[in-house]
């Protein structure tokens, strides 16, 4: 069962506009990762926060986390085409193991 | 793709057949993972190796088996593949712990269509 969910489905937004995903989770976590996968490409690892942090930055990517309310966030600021992708959210659940959500799909339009 | 590798990267199939796919690495991490992906689901592990001859199953093991003879190679075997194993596997590796401390790189994927 997923134990990440990503929200919106799908988001579609203007090059240079700001791009926000959500993903809340249901048990606690060691820590939350957050992925990128381009059309037809495997998954490339963005950012990770640990269940100690509440924000991390990695150049255009801001990253939160609220874990009383075991949600999390990213924003993607100033968005270019070539962040068009979907964008999964990932926690340990067990040893070893990452459970993924169902993703954000998101569309930067020109 | 990180020194990843699958193999095929395309496979056609038909139901009851066996077939076998296989991940490669060159980073010499311990950790290997197998997933699926597939509409609406995310990925979803099928097994894991912490080892070599070291897998456990993961929450979509049925049908699928895996072994691990060398730190580079991990391979997934469906033993008589049917029509509901159609779908994309990703291979992913880590340095350590899955999740816990360290990102996973993941292969380029196979896409498998069993007919």
């Amino acid at each position: 069962s997923q134990q990440g969910e990503e929200d919106p489905q799908a988001l579609s937004i203007q090059e240079g506009e700001n791009a926000t995903m959500n993903c809340s989770y249901k048990t606690s976590i060691n820590n939350l990762q957050w992925y990128r996968q381009n059309s037809g490409r495997g998954l490339v690892h963005l950012i990770l926060i640990r269940s100690n942090e509440r924000e991390k930055h990695s150049g255009r990517l801001r990253v939160t986390l609220d874990t009383s309310k075991k949600s999390s966030s990213l924003l993607i600021t100033a968005s270019r085409a070539a962040d068009t992708a979907s964008y999964f959210c990932a926690t340990d659940a067990k040893d070893y193991k990452l459970s993924f959500g169902a993703g954000t799909t998101v569309t930067v339009r020109a | 793709d990180a020194g990843i590798t699958q193999s095929p990267r395309h496979k056609v199939t038909e139901t009851g057949t066996p077939v076998t796919l296989r991940c490669h690495q060159t980073e010499n991490h311990r950790y290997m993972y197998w997933y699926r992906q597939d509409p609406g689901h995310g990925l979803r592990l099928i097994h894991y190796s912490y080892g070599v001859k070291d897998t456990d199953k993961g929450e979509v093991s049925d049908g699928y088996s895996v072994s691990r003879s060398k730190t580079e190679d991990f391979l997934l075997t469906l033993e008589s593949a049917t029509s509901s194993q159609t779908s994309v596997y990703f291979c992913a590796i880590s340095e350590s712990r899955g999740g816990a401390y360290n990102e996973q790189f993941f292969g380029p994927g196979t896409r498998l269509t069993v007919l």
